[in-house]
């Protein structure tokens, strides 16, 4: 599975969009790019993922460049309780017999203020 | 996405002796996943476990440590065996049914 960069923190006024970069100048063809965010002491939970073209779902929106080797997550109007981890995968789409372990990295840890 | 149960959710263990970790899917998966989460860290999978066969465990972790049952298609544990401080950590199931979906977690303290 491709490699991703994130920025280590970022901050975000509440009400504000926030928007989280990821690098993956590596990715593969047939590689999706999934977000995770992780909140204190919970397990990851799943926000969005996309192929090529741009995703939006009632938490986020997911824009990817023109050449996938990278990619936006938008909060749209970020609250206090988006406060969190969050982890931006590469790998090879899920379903079927096709899916298998995520590797995370690092993540951005995102600080939400009043 | 999958329901999972995750037991116990804390747990304080004396160096030496042994926790199992229990995992509970409320639909069957073919594959569950374990990972081990240390304090300030990112997740680190340990295994893969399928039903009928043995898990596949990834580099740095072997059998003898963290023995894995998957007796069943909703089912599984995860044992760490003789801990010691260094195993201080929260542990987590993972499958993907429509999705990938983690347990709550499992925070391990060692003394």
């Amino acid at each position: 599975d491709a490699k991703t960069t994130q920025p280590t923190s970022m901050d975000c006024a509440e009400g504000r969009a926030a928007n989280l970069p990821c690098n993956h100048s590596t990715i593969s063809g047939n590689e999706y790019v999934y977000w995770y965010r992780q909140i204190h002491s919970q397990g990851p939970q799943y926000i969005i993922h996309g192929l090529k073209n741009n995703e939006t779902n009632e938490m986020a929106s997911l824009i990817i460049t023109e050449d996938r080797k990278s990619s936006t997550l938008i909060l749209p109007h970020a609250t206090l309780r988006d406060t969190a981890v969050y982890y931006c995968i590469v790998r090879v789409g899920a379903g079927g017999t096709s899916y298998g372990k995520l590797t995370f990295g690092q993540g951005t840890i995102l600080t939400v203020h009043p | 996405s999958a329901v999972i149960s995750q037991k116990p959710s804390r747990d304080i263990c004396q160096r030496g002796t042994s926790l199992t970790i229990q995992c509970q899917v409320d639909s069957q998966v073919t594959m569950m996943f374990w990972y081990r989460q240390q304090p300030g860290q990112s997740l680190t999978l340990i295994a893969t476990a399928n039903q009928g066969s043995e898990a596949t465990y990834e580099s740095g972790f072997v059998i003898d440590k963290f023995p894995i049952s998957r007796p069943n298609l909703t089912f599984s544990t995860l044992t760490v065996s003789n801990m010691s401080p260094e195993d201080s950590s929260i542990y987590l199931c993972s499958v993907y049914r429509d999705g990938y979906t983690f347990g709550s977690g499992t925070r391990l303290t060692v003394v």
